[in-house]
């Protein structure tokens, strides 16, 4: 069965650069979720899109920003790059809002 | 994180039985989760709950009581491929939160 799609798997940016992730839900999907881990820590919740409209937002920081696409696809633009930001970068997906999700691989970034 | 709690570290063995408790705070409460989730890996959805009661899925169980603000998560016959993190998490308004998680070791 298909999964959700993370690219890149493996991200390294200089600080106050800028980076990109991208998102795949599985198909039928309607619903994507970003989530930012940091080492040792429980998944922090950034932002989550509903049929191409912002749904929930949580701890996104005011530098990031995200969009979801008319193919269901959706990206985090990241920009202005901390030491802080270096985390394990999970997208979601999920049919209708609230419900199960699924996870992706994640994108691994790191800030040097 | 944010209010919920959750057992660090438990240990149980192999073929056993081991109940792993969440406590949350019920304000904007609109459904729990259960998550399993390997070191480095991404988590792995195992149960939702939204309504009071017990939702059974093969090995694994999930209590809910919404006036209380718990909920378990019963992991039967344990393997040892059972031993990682278990997150709880809740949709509180727009966002949804995870607990801390707790550390399942299953020994042989």
């Amino acid at each position: 069965a298909a999964g959700v799609i993370q690219s890149p798997r493996h991200l390294i940016k200089e600080k106050r650069e800028t980076a990109t992730l991208k998102c795949y839900p599985i198909p039928r999907h309607d619903t994507v979720y970003w989530y930012q881990q940091g080492p040792g820590q429980d998944p922090q919740f950034l932002i989550s899109f509903y049929e191409k409209m912002q749904s929930d937002k949580g701890s996104i920081p005011d530098r990031f920003s995200a969009q979801q696409f008319s193919d269901y696809h959706s990206e985090l633009n990241m920009s202005s790059l901390e030491l802080g930001d270096s985390a394990l970068y999970f997208c979601a997906s999920s049919w209708g809002q609230h419900n199960e999700q699924f996870f992706g691989p994640g994108t691994r970034l790191t800030v040097l | 994180g944010q209010n919920i709690d959750q057992p660090t570290e438990m240990t149980a063995t192999e073929g056993a039985i081991v109940q792993i408790n969440c406590t949350y705070q019920t304000s904007g409460f609109n459904g729990l989760f259960w998550y399993q989730q390997h070191a480095g890996e991404a988590p792995t959805f195992l149960s939702y709950n939204v309504l009071d009661g017990l939702e059974e899925k093969g090995r694994f169980s999930s209590f809910l009581s919404r006036s209380k603000g718990y909920s378990y998560l019963l992991l039967k016959e344990l393997q040892m491929k059972d031993s990682a993190s278990y997150l709880c998490a809740v949709w509180r308004g727009q966002n949804f939160v995870f607990g801390p998680g707790t550390r399942l070791s299953v020994l042989p």
